[in-house]
């Protein structure tokens, strides 16, 4: 199985300033269509995880454009430009290379 | 706008199956992916298997044997069960819609629910 791994564990921010999360694949992501095969998922507090990014960088339907993703081969990061309070929850990255698909362990986000 | 709903038992007895159905609404089951996934408290998500609108099925080998996912278009349900189950297995549940395309990324999800195995 893919091993997937965030940093960091727990990620106090300030509203209105930039954060960023690391994940990090045991092997490249990269598909034979070009594309990576990664997914950043956000779970609010007491909800189920909603979709915030595909392909590594393409964001969801209603997803804010303060969120944006980057990365290639086993390196990928989720950026908040300006943080809100709404985006408080446990950050996770997935890869969808192959099955079984397998989740980071989660990046904390919180108000400071 | 597609909803998804998981019912089913929230105790389960040790070696025991559980057993969940997940109802969906405002959206037909062909064409899409559905997946099972579950969170024990406090901890991350565990992507369990899916099953195609044809009925082909995938399963996370974790779980070995232990797994079945299964489809009534009829009622545009899926369902899961997990048989002989341990403590190990208490998780909150969730049954998920694959968007089309790209990653087949986790487009739509339940609210999930809580399943304690205990005796």
């Amino acid at each position: 199985d893919i091993v997937m791994t965030q940093s960091p564990l727990s990620l106090p921010v300030t509203p209105g300033e930039p954060a960023s999360i690391s994940c990090r694949s045991s092997q490249s992501l990269l598909h034979s269509s070009g594309y990576h095969h990664l997914d950043w998922y956000l779970q609010r507090p007491g909800q189920s995880p909603q979709l915030l990014i595909y392909l590594a960088s393409n964001r969801a339907a209603g997803v804010p454009d303060r969120f944006s993703g980057s990365g290639s081969g086993t390196d990928f990061t989720l950026k908040i430009s300006r943080v809100e309070a709404e985006d408080v929850g446990i950050y996770y990255c997935m890869h969808a290379l192959q099955d079984p698909r397998t989740f980071g362990g989660g990046t904390k986000v919180e108000i400071k | 706008q597609v909803h998804l709903q998981e019912s089913g038992p929230g105790l389960v007895k040790p070696s025991e199956t559980l057993s969940l159905i997940c109802t969906v609404s405002g959206g037909p089951i062909s064409s899409y992916f559905w997946s099972w996934l579950r969170q024990p408290p406090g901890k991350g998500l565990e992507w369990l298997g899916h099953i195609y609108y044809t009925g082909t099925t995938t399963y996370n080998p974790s779980l070995k044997s232990r797994v079945t996912i299964s489809l009534d278009t009829s009622k545009n349900q899926f369902s899961l069960k997990l048989s002989s189950v341990t403590a190990a297995d208490t998780a909150v549940y969730y049954c998920a819609r694959h968007n089309n395309g790209g990653t087949y990324p986790l487009g739509n999800w339940g609210q999930g629910t809580l399943v304690t195995v205990s005796s």
